[in-house]
């Protein structure tokens, strides 16, 4: 099992410019999430699914959208960037997400320039 | 409001030594809290998850404690090795709700030679 995948590890944006961050993971579970990290700051969820055709949005969801049309893709994407969003994002996953182990992946390296 | 509290933010150790880290936490309803372990650069992975009727769990060297009626809990690294530099993030999830999963800032551990 190759876990949960995330896909740039790094990308630097032009403000205004649009993109999706790849998360994908192979372990079956429903809910996925993803999740910025800032220096000084926790982890804060963005949006989070609890299956396929289901999403709902977390703490600060301003700024992206998400979609998720089969259980193991979870993009992310970055509508018209700003240098806000300049933050490392994770992709996380378990299989019930108030009980069981969640699984990050390696994180994608964000600059909004 | 929903917080998780961390000390201390950063420890020096030597090699071999035992320490303990801090967390206290306001949520409510509460359902579990896990420790995280994160190294420079890479996502975070699950050390322990406990619920409320759970008082000790360990993992190897990791030994995490909960005291659900005054809210705290500690993670008792014994015996420290190089490799457990890292940052250690407590997160706490609130009974009922579908993600919402409140994420302390973090220690960050150095462990010198």
């Amino acid at each position: 099992n190759a876990g949960v995948t995330q896909t740039p590890k790094f990308q630097v944006l032009k403000t205004g410019q649009s993109m999706t961050l790849q998360c994908a993971q192979d372990m079956n579970h429903e809910y996925m999430s993803w999740y910025r990290q800032d220096p000084g700051m926790g982890l804060r969820l963005i949006h989070y699914s609890v299956g396929a055709g289901i999403t709902d949005q977390g703490e600060v969801p301003n700024g992206y959208n998400v979609s998720r049309s089969t259980t193991e893709d979870f993009p992310l994407r970055l509508l018209s960037a700003a240098p806000s969003q300049t933050s490392v994002y994770f992709c996380a996953s378990s299989s019930f997400p108030i009980t069981d182990t969640q699984y990050f992946g390696p994180g994608t390296r964000l600059t909004v320039l | 409001k929903n917080q998780v509290e961390q000390s201390p933010q950063s420890l020096i150790i030597l090699e071999g030594k035992n320490c303990t880290l801090q967390c206290n936490y306001t949520v409510s309803p509460f359902s579990n809290l896990r420790w995280y372990k994160q190294d420079t650069g890479r996502g975070p992975v699950s050390l322990t998850i406990m619920t409320f009727s759970e008082n000790t769990k360990s993992n190897g060297r990791y030994t995490a404690t909960l005291d659900a009626d005054t809210k705290q809990s500690s993670l008792h690294i014994t015996a420290s090795q190089l490799s457990d530099s890292a940052s250690y993030i407590c997160v706490v999830s609130e009974w009922g709700s579908q993600g919402n999963l409140i994420f302390g800032k973090g220690t960050k551990l150095s462990v010198k030679p």
